[in-house]
Order: structure tokens, then sequence, then C-alpha cells
């Protein structure tokens, strides 16, 4: 099963600017929209960004989504120990006809 | 608000086969896209299979096709996940999810499978 390349970890003190990044190809990211999951273990996950750059109700504009050629970008800012989590870039895959999640960034609040 | 409770999971040899359920209530199945996600014990999120809110057309992950069949029941509300030939590496949890991706996804708990002799 494939899967977009994801930064294994990422961290940061509270307040700071963390960003992850998705990477993929002309068949996924370079083609279609991309959404971002929050996953806390024992939690189900909850959807953070979707269609890019939209955001869901009640996800607060901490979290940001960007997207250039084949690359999807998250960005939280003004971390919070709360943002402890797995994050998860997933975007439909046009030549697997099928949904492709990123391998994970596991976020550390420092 | 919709939510939605798997059940089915469960011990299964491997080459055995299991039904999973989704139980929805406070919206109806059919008028969304339905899939099935899965998480194998220290590894990340996998997408395995949808339905469409039409006609009933599907798509699977290419590790599950051939093998697996998603289905719903209108009248009963409920999601199905037939699993055959199972493998060790099917063994996770398995979340079914309404409107994936959309502003108004809906995630189960989630119904463990594991696949063992």
């Amino acid at each position: 099963q494939s899967v977009l390349p994801q930064p294994p970890s990422a961290s940061g003190t509270p307040g700071q600017r963390v960003i992850i990044s998705c990477s993929g190809g002309s068949s996924n990211i370079g083609r279609d929209r991309v959404s971002w999951y929050q996953h806390v273990a024992g939690v189900a996950p909850k959807l953070l960004i979707y269609k890019t750059f939209q955001r869901p109700s009640g996800v607060p504009d901490r979290f940001s989504g960007s997207k250039s050629g084949t690359s999807a970008s998250l960005a939280i800012s003004g971390l919070r120990y709360e943002d402890e989590a797995d994050y998860y870039c997933v975007v439909w895959d046009d030549s697997l006809r099928g949904y492709v999640f990123g391998s994970g960034t596991k976020v550390t609040v420092l | 608000e919709g939510q939605v409770v798997e059940s089915g999971g469960g011990l299964v040899h491997p080459g055995g086969s299991l039904r999973l359920s989704c139980a929805a209530s406070g919206f109806p199945i059919a008028n969304y896209w339905m899939h099935w996600v899965r998480q194998a014990p220290g590894k990340g999120l996998v997408w395995v299979a949808r339905i469409d809110d039409g006609v009933g057309r599907t798509d699977y992950a290419e590790s599950v096709r051939g093998r697996f069949t998603i289905s719903r029941d209108s009248a009963r509300n409920t999601l199905y996940l037939h699993m055959s030939s199972l493998r060790a590496d099917d063994a996770a949890l398995y979340y079914c999810v309404s409107d994936f991706t959309g502003f108004e996804d809906s995630w189960g708990q989630g119904t463990l499978v594991t696949v063992s002799s």
C-alpha cells in the first residue's frame, strides 16, 4: 500500500510554529485536494483541514493548510500542549483509484 | 449530529472470513459516501474501501481488492465490510467513516480485528 512521505516527527515549544510537509505526485496531490487529520491514541481521528485550505467549524485558525505543486503542508501556529498528536495528510490517488494517507508525523510539544 | 458504531471484530484464523458492521444513526447512509479506514497496531492510518451515495459504486485499496467487499443495507441504515482470505497484515482497528475528508465527517470508535492461528 503506497503512502505519502511525511517527516516522522516534529517538535516545538509552546507558542512556536510547526510545519508538517506531505510529498506526493501528479496522480494525487498534483491533481486533487488534500485533507489533514489529527489522531490521538485511543480517540477517533479528527479532521483539521479539508479541500486543502478549509477548516471545519470548531477547528481553530491556528491550523492552516497549503499546497504547492505535488507537495502539501500543514502549519500549526501558537503551538499548545494539547496539539501533541499524530498528523496525517490524505488525498485521492487517480492512478491507484483509492485514497492514500501520509506516513504520519508525531508532533511533540517540548 | 450523525453517529456510527462499528461491531463484528474479533479473532480469526489466517485464511478465514469476518463481517464487520457499522450501524448509523442521525443520518441516512445512502445519502453519503461511506468508508472503512484501518490502523494496524503501531502503524499509520490506511484507507480500505468506499461505497458511493448513489448506485452503490465501490472502490478498494490495492491490498484488499478481491478479498474485501463493502456493502450497505439502507433499510437497516448499516454499512458492512465482508473480509475473506484474511492475512496477518489485515489485523487492525477498523473504523467506519461517513463523509470521509468532508466537513461533516463522522468516525466510530472502531472494531478490532485480530488474525492469528
